[in-house]
């Protein structure tokens, strides 16, 4: 199996920081990455797809980047809606898609 | 915008079983996967499997296999989660997703609003 490590497990930011997330996968995935946020008592939302595709209708300033088994997640600027966890998850093994164990964005 | 509309929230009780669905559009439903996701209380998501409904082609994560069954009447556009003996270690919050492949990636693109699974005695 192919396991998903995200870090930091949680973090504090402000309003306008940018922020970054990390996603290591334990063999190499090309770019079968993807990324959800999920807000509290709400379903994940994708973000990103491929690495580094924005889905329609995701704020740019949300980007991903990466490919192999180091992915990166980045908020340029971080807004109030922000504040919510993110999920990383492999799509490279065939109908077995990990995720990550999710970082929590916390207001400081 | 895909809606897939899941089931309202169960309460039951160990031993019993229970089977929660996700309904999706008619008009393509049985042309893209389904797949079913576990969240435990302040956990994490965890993939459990998967189903294609025009066939009922279905794949389990290692972890979930002969722990719950997916199935899936394509007639009315919905698939299933069932549990034949609940524990309470099942209690979670459960969602279907839709599996659709952009520029030759997977990913789910639409997800329920998600089943609460409560088992307690």
């Amino acid at each position: 199996d192919i396991q998903m490590t995200q870090s930091p497990s949680s973090l504090s930011a402000s309003v306008g920081d940018r922020v970054t997330i990390t996603c290591r996968s334990s063999q190499s995935i090309g770019r079968y990455l993807n990324w959800y946020q999920q807000r509290p008592g709400k379903a994940p939302n994708l973000l990103i797809y491929a690495a580094s595709s924005l889905q329609s209708g995701v704020p740019s300033r949300f980007s991903g980047s990466g490919s192999g088994t180091d992915f990166t997640l980045t908020i340029s600027s971080l807004q109030p809606e922000d504040f919510a966890t993110y999920y990383c998850q492999q799509s490279f093994t065939t109908h077995t898609w990990t995720f990550g164990q999710g970082t929590k964005v916390e207001i400081k | 915008e895909v809606h897939l509309v899941q089931s309202g929230a169960e309460v039951k009780k160990p031993g019993e079983s229970l089977k929660i669905s996700c309904k999706g559009p008619a008009y393509n439903f049985t042309n893209y996967w389904i797949g079913w996701v576990r969240q435990m209380p302040g956990k994490g998501l965890e993939w459990m499997g998967v189903i294609y409904p025009s066939d009922s082609d279905t794949r389990y994560s290692p972890s979930f296999q002969g722990q719950v069954t997916i199935s899936a009447d394509k007639s009315i556009s919905t698939t299933y989660l069932q549990w034949s003996s609940l524990k309470a270690s099942d209690s979670a919050k459960y969602y279907c997703a839709r599996r659709v492949v952009y520029v030759g990636y997977p990913t789910f693109d639409s997800w329920g609003q998600g089943t609460l699974v409560t088992v307690s005695s």
